[in-house]
């Protein structure tokens, strides 16, 4: 089944405690981002990825870092996590960058940060 | 810049129409539209890559007109499982296909 996979689906970790979010998609595709969504603010941009080793900076990348080792692959990163990361977090996947196709979200993994 | 989604929130009898529209500050290269039900993942409708362009999904069909930079999504004989957050999501011209910014949302209930 295609699907992009996202790991944990639930978290709660304390403050400073770095943690990684894991994204997996079996679509073969280039482009991949993150997204956090956050009451009343709708889905904001935190990084995204044109393609293997091409990584950019969304709309909120304090504080989160990514990588894109393999194609499949595109891990979120909290060096030290603060409460105001407490949200929703969803990777989505498209065939290619230039926004003509469609995105494939995860399932999310909801956060909390004490 | 986020766009601006109208109306916030919107509620239906199963069988009416609903039209919500998506609006922008900038020039638009492309829009989408997505669903997301409650405690689910957004899923993809459809795109809008040119201006005047229409597109339909069942009973759902949206438009883009690319001078006023606003979409609008149309629900027809609304179905109970039509409830759910829409988002529309634009990219400007400046961003070259790599940056999907997305509205708020239009919560949209339809009852029996």
């Amino acid at each position: 089944e295609a699907q992009v996979t996202q790991n944990p689906r639930y978290l709660i970790t304390v403050t400073g405690k770095k943690l990684t979010v894991t994204c997996s998609q079996n679509m073969n595709h280039e482009y991949m981002s993150w997204y956090r969504q956050d009451p009343g603010l709708g889905l904001r941009q935190i990084y995204y990825s044109m393609n293997v080793e091409v990584t950019d900076k969304g709309d909120v990348p304090e504080g989160y870092k990514v990588s894109r080792k393999e194609k499949r692959n595109f891990p979120l990163i909290l060096e030290s996590p603060s409460p105001n990361q407490t949200s929703l977090y969803f990777c989505a996947s498209s065939l290619s960058g230039g926004n003509r196709y469609g995105y494939t979200f995860g399932s999310g993994t909801r956060l909390t940060v004490v | 810049q986020q766009p601006v989604q109208s109306p916030q929130a919107v509620i239906l009898r199963e069988g009416e129409d609903a039209v919500i529209n998506c609006s922008s500050s900038k020039a638009l290269y492309s829009v989408h539209w997505y669903r997301q039900k409650h405690g689910e993942a957004p899923v993809f409708l459809m795109i809008l890559l040119k201006g005047g362009e229409q597109k339909g999904h069942e009973k759902i069909s949206a438009s883009f007109n690319e001078k006023k930079q606003q979409s609008s999504l149309y629900l027809t004989a609304s179905q109970l499982s039509y409830s759910g957050t829409y988002f529309c999501g634009t990219e400007g011209r400046e961003t070259s296909g790599s940056r999907l910014t997305f509205g708020e949302g239009t919560q949209l209930t339809v009852n029996p």
